[in-house]
């Protein structure tokens, strides 16, 4: 069992669907990153998460640590939105001043005008 | 603040030959990250430098993959021979030393095609 799991791996929806991202984890500190990476490769990040939920526009994630399950939901989906959505559970030694970044497989996502 | 710039962005190159990769991380970042990302999966942590140290190689093929991070600053990581399981992005990210919860700071990537 991969330590970090995403469902679905691929989502097609269409403009102005509400969407939903899933993430389950069993490894790492209480918190976990939600990243963005269009194609061509770079990876932007969307969210760190150790408590409750986030909003940025019309990107919301939440987290339930006692479960280790968080969710990233896209509201009014768009084209540009389009895009492979990974999520990372951080592991480290903060005494070291360091961490390391356990990351899913990604879902590609589509989203058709 | 300039990002991670990471060259060449794209490179083809044929079987057992050698190809370099440089990073330059955020200025005054002192942890450093080479990964490899195989299309359709998630990112694999080859290396982890702290300053000039490495903190972990467990997944970098020593065989042929060699990374050396100068000065504590740049980075280049080396394949050679290449092979085709080779063909892949590589992404560098950087992160402040001592920061919480583990957020890096990635570049645009390399993507290496063998044939």
């Amino acid at each position: 069992k991969n330590e970090v799991e995403q469902s679905p791996q691929n989502l097609t929806a269409q403009e102005g669907e509400f969407i939903t991202i899933n993430c389950s984890y069993s490894v790492g500190i209480s918190a976990l990153h939600w990243l963005q990476q269009h194609p061509g490769g770079g990876i932007v990040s969307l969210f760190m998460l150790s408590s409750g939920k986030k909003k940025h526009g019309r990107l919301i994630a939440t987290i339930n640590i006692q479960e280790k399950h968080s969710s990233l939901h896209i509201t009014a989906s768009h084209p540009r939105d389009s895009a492979v959505y990974i999520c990372a559970a951080p592991k480290g030694d903060s005494g070291a001043g360091s961490y390391q970044l356990t990351f899913g497989k990604g879902t590609k996502l589509s989203v058709i005008p | 603040e300039a990002g991670v710039a990471q060259s060449p962005r794209y490179k083809i190159i044929e079987k057992r030959q050698s190809v370099a990769f440089w990073c330059n991380p955020i200025s005054g970042h002192a942890t450093l990250y080479w990964y490899q990302q195989i299309l359709g999966q998630g990112p694999k942590l080859l290396i982890q430098f702290q300053n000039n140290g490495v903190v972990d190689d467990s997944q970098l093929p020593k065989d042929r993959f060699s990374a050396e991070r100068l000065k504590g600053v740049d980075s280049t990581l080396k394949i050679q021979p290449a092979k085709l399981e080779d063909s892949a992005v590589y992404l560098c990210a950087s992160s402040p030393w001592g920061n919480s919860y583990g957020e890096q700071y990635f570049g645009p990537g390399t993507r290496l095609t063998v044939t």
